[in-house]
């Protein structure tokens, strides 16, 4: 079974511009997490989603967005980029069901740099 | 979700037993424990997770006290790559996870 995939997994831009990042989860998987990694802030949830609606939303701003499709790939977009959105982003998948205590298998992340 | 709290770092002499602490006093009744690694800049990968009894799998045992206020995450036999960082986290229902700052396991040859 392939593992969860990103692309890109590396990433320049400019400080203003937008970018989006694509998650495909393990097939079968109907819910995809997103996570930010920075050296300062460490791992923090972005959001979730789960059959197409977010379903969890962490402490981000409005900047940070993100849609599942019907197939269950998912993207985030970050809009107007900072230098402080220099990151690791991960995205993560699990079978899904909210009560359900599955591990969650993290892709290898897209490196984000903002210049 | 509850907070935990690890050691920063923690060093293993490559062979012998690593076993990783964590603390979670505020951990509640339908709260499990999980356990992530994470080898340099690679995406976590799930170790182990229980709720209130001992677990094992083939990458590690899990032990939770009685009072479910701390946990120990076991290497039975540490190898130079299990040098990574061990996120210990507390998870209720829903599929977020709550990183704190995690442990950097050295394993030393």
């Amino acid at each position: 079974k392939a593992g969860v995939t990103q692309t890109p997994r590396y990433l320049i831009k400019t400080r203003g511009q937008q970018v989006t990042l694509s998650c495909s989860p393990i097939s079968g998987h109907r819910s995809v997490s997103w996570y930010q990694q920075t050296p300062g802030q460490g791992l923090q949830f972005l959001f979730e989603y789960f059959s197409e609606t977010q379903r969890n939303k962490g402490n981000f701003p409005g900047r940070f967005s993100g849609r599942q499709f019907s197939n269950s790939r998912s993207e985030m977009n970050v809009s107007t980029l900072e230098l402080g959105d220099s990151a690791l982003y991960l995205c993560a998948s699990s079978p899904g069901g909210r009560g359900d205590h599955n591990e969650q298998f993290f892709g290898p992340g897209t490196r984000l740099t903002v210049l | 979700d509850a907070k935990t709290t690890q050691p920063p770092s923690m060093d293993c002499a490559e062979g012998r037993a690593a076993n990783l602490p964590c603390n979670h006093s505020t951990i509640s009744g339908n709260e499990y424990v999980y356990w992530y690694r994470q080898i340099h800049s690679q995406g976590p990968q799930y170790i182990i997770h229980g709720l209130k009894n001992n677990e094992t799998n083939e990458m590690a045992s899990l032990i939770i006290t009685e009072d479910r206020k701390s946990s120990t995450l076991i290497l039975p036999h540490a190898t130079l790559r299990d040098t990574a960082v061990y996120y210990c986290i507390v998870r209720g229902a829903g599929n977020m996870l709550t990183f704190g700052g995690g442990t950097r396991l050295m394993v030393k040859p």
